[in-house]
């Protein structure tokens, strides 16, 4: 089945630590994105990459950063610098349909900072 | 000028009435708008779709109604079940010749609970 694989589902993290969040997609989608959801903020974009080796900071990439060494990964990392990275993360890829931009989504990855 | 606009935050609506969410949007090159729902836990999916040239788009109980003239869209749930209860996003693009990229511009979200 294709589809979006986000790993660990629960992770757990002490202030100061560094984490990576793993996306693989097996879609073959070209555009991969990452976004952090918070209780009544809704989506808001993290980063995002239409291409391999090419990536743009998105509304809210302070603290985070990615790369896109393959076009099946696209792998987060939260950085110490992040001041508050407890969160529901969500990666996500897209095709383009007539133009439209049509996203699927992974289930998710949620992060709690200790 | 890139953002979306969705009320209500939270609806609570019994079991077999009708959900209305609303959305607004200011920048008049959007051109595609989908609805993404998304259950606890989960990541979200689309649900339903609409260009700006059609008026309605009907997929089962779920159909989108839009208003170019007013930069106004709306979801309505017709015999709304409890399966329904999640959170629903109303959200814009370009299309991506346009935008020279893909990204979507999400509204906040609306909590949607169909009581028994």
């Amino acid at each position: 089945d294709g589809g979006i694989t986000q790993s660990p589902k629960y992770l757990f993290r002490k202030e100061g630590q560094n984490v990576t969040l793993s996306c693989e997609q097996n879609l073959n989608h070209d555009a991969m994105y990452w976004y952090r959801q918070d209780p009544g903020q809704g989506l808001r974009l993290i980063y995002y990459s239409q291409i391999v080796n090419d990536f743009q900071k998105g509304d809210i990439a302070e603290g985070y950063s990615v790369s896109r060494e393959k076009k099946e990964s696209f792998p987060l990392t939260v950085t110490s610098a992040q001041k508050n990275p407890t969160a529901f993360y969500l990666c996500a890829s897209s095709i383009s349909l007539s133009g439209a931009n049509v996203l699927t989504f992974g289930a998710g990855s949620r992060l709690t900072v200790l | 000028q890139q953002q979306v606009k969705q009320s209500p935050q939270s609806l609570i609506v019994q079991k077999g009435g009708i959900s209305i969410i609303n959305c607004a949007y200011e920048n008049t090159a959007f051109d595609y708008f989908p609805w993404y729902q998304q259950f606890p836990g989960k990541g979200p999916a689309l649900l339903i779709a609409i260009r700006p040239d059609v008026s309605e788009k009907k997929e089962g109980r779920f159909t989108i109604s839009f208003n170019k003239s007013a930069k106004q869209f709306s979801l309505h749930i017709m015999d709304s079940q409890p399966g329904d209860s999640a959170t629903y996003f109303c959200a814009a693009s370009m299309t991506w010749w346009k935008a020279g990229s893909y990204q979507l511009t999400f509204g906040k979200g609306t909590k949607l609970s169909v009581i028994p």
